[in-house]
């Protein structure tokens, strides 16, 4: 089952604007991890942040979480066509071990 | 280096026949991790391991599913019978031990059962 939601489910801009995906999840987590991708095959990790973390950035990415409302938002900054993708957020709750996905915002990056 | 290989990319067969599908993770990389993905679903656990033993095969969805890692690399998962609903696209990840790895993920291998 999956751990929580994500939204928007799709997300359509232009190209040099920001895009923002939030996702929330339900029990308490190690870290919460953001991935991509692309034509539904093999996912890309973007970046990790742990529970004891409230900021993270990566290039042009930056990623937040608040424990207390269970939610994490990632930021992409000068949206580039090449961005277009799906977005997953994951939780980890077991120190290292399982995944849990939300289903994901997909991106439409328009040049 | 060489990143997480998974064969075969597409499988096609029939209900009630056996597959198998096979993940080669990255060299050195003790857990091991099978995930499924439906059409626009996030993916879903399977089973993971560390080393040769199943650590966690919580979400294996019933009997037909069962995975295998005999050498503590590469792995295989195994199901018998396949129904319709198996039909999806079977991830494969590997890791470093320890709580704040990233999983490192192969490009799957899309299984449709006719």
């Amino acid at each position: 089952s999956q751990q929580g939601e994500e939204d928007p489910q799709a997300l359509s801009i232009q190209e040099g604007e920001n895009a923002t995906m939030n996702c929330s999840y339900k029990t308490s987590i190690n870290n919460l991890q953001w991935y991509r991708q692309n034509s539904g095959r093999g996912l890309v990790h973007l970046i990790l942040i742990r529970s004891n973390e409230r900021e993270k950035h990566s290039g042009r990415l930056r990623v937040t979480l608040d424990t207390s409302k269970k939610s994490s938002s990632l930021l992409i900054t000068a949206s580039r066509a090449a961005d277009t993708a799906s977005y997953f957020c994951a939780t980890d709750s077991n120190q290292g071990g399982k995944l849990i996905f939300g289903q994901g915002t997909e991106l439409s990056v328009k040049p | 280096g060489a990143g997480v290989s998974q064969t075969p990319s597409n499988k096609v067969t029939e209900k009630g026949k056996y597959v198998e599908l096979r993940c080669d993770p990255i060299s050195g990389h003790t857990a091991l991790y099978w995930y499924r993905q439906s059409l626009g679903q996030g993916p879903e656990f399977l089973i993971y391991f560390q080393g040769t033993g199943a650590a966690d095969d919580s979400g294996l969805p019933n009997d037909r599913f069962f995975a295998v890692r005999p050498e503590g690399s590469v792995s295989t998962l195994k199901i018998q019978r396949t129904e319709r609903g198996d039909s999806a696209v079977y991830l494969c990840a590997s890791s470093l031990a320890g709580p704040y790895n990233e999983q490192f993920f192969g490009p799957g291998t899309r299984l449709t059962v006719l």
